[in-house]
């Protein structure tokens, strides 16, 4: 079975240009997670979504990022602008159901270095 | 609001030594606690929960025990072996929480040989 999908691996970008980063969930599940991974602030939950509609948003750390789910099997974060302190690993996990104790399937991660 | 506070790393120890990570939470329900393992260059991939108090989750040699008394949920290896090398995190989640993943800040254990 397929796990989650992230893409791309690796992303180098200069300060200024957007970045989109994309996820494909375990197919059947129903919700949806991003996270941000730095050596500074460990892991934070930026934003979730369960049966496409975002529920929680509150991680997200201001208006230059912005996370859509236009349908069950595909995902996107995007920053525009990027900046330098955006460099992290950013990780997508989905779940089959958010609304009890089930546990998360993370992808490999984007590592994402804005210069 | 909910929290998980674990030990600090890194933890060095050598192959075939004895492990204990441990892990304290504080949440106002009756969470599900988990412990999930990160390799390097990988996601967080489970490796043990427990739903209930007294219940002890095990995987891979590893154990962990829900204690609601002292509200702890500590990680336990007889043997670490080179491949556990890796960085670990204690979590829980809640009704209370909406069910998200509240992690501690993680724990790197290296084993060396």
């Amino acid at each position: 079975d397929a796990g989650v999908i992230q893409s791309p691996r690796h992303e180098v970008t200069e300060m200024g240009q957007e970045v989109t980063l994309r996820c494909k969930p375990i197919s059947g599940h129903n919700s949806l997670f991003w996270y941000r991974q730095t050596m500074m602030r460990g892991l934070e939950l930026l934003i979730y979504f369960n049966n496409n509609v975002p529920i929680d948003d509150s991680g997200m750390p201001e208006d230059r990022f912005s996370a859509k789910m236009p349908n069950a099997s595909f995902s996107t974060l995007k920053i525009q602008p990027s900046e330098p302190r955006d460099s992290a690993v950013y990780f997508c996990a989905s779940t089959p159901d958010s609304t009890s104790y089930n546990e998360q399937f993370f992808g490999p991660g984007t590592r994402l270095t804005v210069l | 609001g909910d929290s998980v506070t674990q030990m600090e790393g890194p933890v060095t120890l050598s192959e075939e030594a004895f492990l204990t990570i441990n892990c304290t939470y504080t949440a106002t329900g009756y969470p599900s606690l988990f412990w999930y393992v990160q390799y390097p260059g990988e996601g967080l991939q489970l490796l043990l929960k427990a739903t209930k108090a007294d219940d002890k989750g095990s995987n891979k040699g590893f154990e962990a025990t829900y204690r609601k008394e002292t509200t702890s949920f500590h990680l336990e290896k007889g043997s670490v072996q080179v491949s556990d090398s890796a960085v670990y995190f204690c979590a829980l989640s809640s009704m209370d929480s909406s069910y998200k993943l509240i992690f501690g800040s993680g724990t790197r254990l290296l084993v060396r040989p």
